[in-house]
């Protein structure tokens, strides 16, 4: 069983397009989180939420919008596609104490803005 | 602001040779330390982690990693490594942010391994 999943695997679009990608993660966890990962392959967290409120919030363009319909589900919604969105989105997933904090990744989404 | 250090960014070696990656981070709090690994086309796999206890700690595939409070360094080794070891390396740390933590990522360094 997978245990988080992202879609869609690829993503090719224009710019100036509106795109989402969905994770689900069936681990139970009540954090969950988004990783973008330029094309150098620096992993950098954007968004992170417990139990569906919004506790992480980097500093992100406001075209990006996660959305949290409940705990297993993280989504998230890109505005206006610029190029410099291309990347791999990483969704992740984990059960957080303040002495524990291993982070369950998703097979990533590849998103090229053209 | 808090930050970890990958130092090599590309390492390449042949088949049974010895690994050491470096590690380092600033911040100094409690840390609770990882190291990932990313194969070519998939998504990243703990290889580690320290919480607590003996600074030495194993992981899976023969690798193992040393936690020196002193230098801030959490340093991933492995005796002899394989052409399956060939994959994008990332150290990682947590932090407490707002009550939650947070994990903050190196830049990675990427092994290549020749038969």
């Amino acid at each position: 069983d997978t245990a988080v999943s992202q879609t869609p695997k690829y993503l090719v679009t224009q710019m100036g397009n509106d795109k989402s990608i969905k994770c689900e993660q069936n681990l139970g966890h009540d954090t969950m989180y988004w990783y973008k990962q330029d094309s150098k392959k620096f992993l950098k967290i954007m968004f992170s939420y417990n139990n569906k409120e919004l506790i992480i919030n980097e500093t992100v363009p406001n075209r990006f919008s996660p959305k949290s319909p409940d705990k297993a589900h993280l989504n998230l919604h890109i505005n206006s596609l610029e190029l410099g969105d291309s990347a791999v989105y990483f969704c992740a997933s984990s059960q957080p104490d303040r002495l524990y904090n291993e982070q369950f990744f998703g097979p990533g989404t590849r998103l090229t803005v053209l | 602001a808090q930050s970890v250090s990958q130092h090599n960014h590309h390492v390449i070696l042949s088949e049974a040779a010895s690994l050491e990656l470096g590690c380092n981070y600033s911040y100094g709090g409690t840390v609770n330390l990882f190291w990932y690994v990313q194969y070519p086309g998939q998504h990243l796999q703990l290889l580690l982690k320290y919480f607590s206890g003996d600074p030495l700690v194993k992981g899976i595939k023969g690798f193992e990693a040393e936690f020196i409070k002193s230098k801030f360094s959490f340093n991933l080794r492995k005796p002899s490594v394989q052409w399956s070891d060939t994959a994008e390396y990332f150290c990682a740390v947590s932090l407490l942010s707002g009550g939650y933590n947070k994990l903050i990522f190196g830049a990675g360094t990427r092994l290549a391994v020749h038969p």
